[in-house]
């Protein structure tokens, strides 16, 4: 699977819009971009995921750059309880059955601030 | 919604001991995995299981360790003689097929003193 980066840590303020970056420049086109998210200790948490289109669920939009290079994972209306971990994970599509792992790197750690 | 469901939620046992955690998948799921976190570092794959066979494990899963699907709900990791170093987070997690969304338990924290 394809190494992702993203920030060590960043901070918004309660109400505004966190725009995290990942960077995935070696990915590959039967790879997806999943995004997790942690808080506290517990278990991760899934929010969203795409291959080339932007997506918008009910928690995030992920918008995925034209060359698939890197994505911004957008929380529009930020708040305390969205303060996690927050992992950028780029998952290859197996078609032979195979079951396909996630690996997790070290994420970006996003303080939701009043 | 469903959800995994993991028991115990924490487990305290000693050094050489057998442990054994459970986790209830999402009942329509195919895929069974497990994953741990030691403290402070990643989220660590250890090993994936489908139609009642190991699909993919780590370096990690050694003969110390192995899953079981005891009958159509449980999927369960057992630990044979724990070590120091097998205190972490432990988590299940199921997806419907082999490259669908992972959902993931609350997890077990598994404390060897």
């Amino acid at each position: 699977d394809a190494k992702t980066t993203q920030p060590t840590s960043m901070d918004c303020a309660e109400g505004r819009a966190a725009n995290l970056p990942c960077n995935h420049s070696t990915i590959s086109g039967n790879e997806y971009v999943y995004w997790y998210r942690q808080i506290h200790s517990q278990g991760p948490q899934y929010i969203i995921h795409g291959l080339k289109n932007n997506e918008t669920n009910e928690m995030a939009s992920l918008i995925i750059t034209e060359d698939r290079k890197s994505s911004t994972l957008i929380l529009p209306h930020a708040t305390l309880r969205d303060t996690a971990v927050y992992y950028c994970i780029v998952r290859a599509y197996l078609n032979t059955g195979t079951a396909s792992k996630l690996t997790f790197g070290t994420g970006t750690r996003l303080q939701v601030t009043l | 919604e469903p959800e995994v469901t993991q028991t115990p939620s924490h487990q305290v046992t000693q050094m050489g001991q057998e442990v054994i955690l459970r986790c209830v998948p999402i009942s329509n799921h195919l895929y069974f995995y497990w994953y741990r976190q030691i403290l402070g570092q990643k989220v660590e794959f250890l090993v994936s299981f489908y139609n009642n066979e190991i699909s993919e494990k780590s370096e990690i899963f050694d003969d110390q360790f192995s899953v079981e699907r005891p009958d159509g709900s449980n999927f369960t990791l057992k630990i044979r003689s724990t070590k120091l170093e097998d205190s972490a987070m432990y988590f299940c997690a199921s997806s419907q097929g082999n490259t669908d969304t992972q959902y993931f338990g609350p997890g077990t924290r598994l404390t060897v003193l």
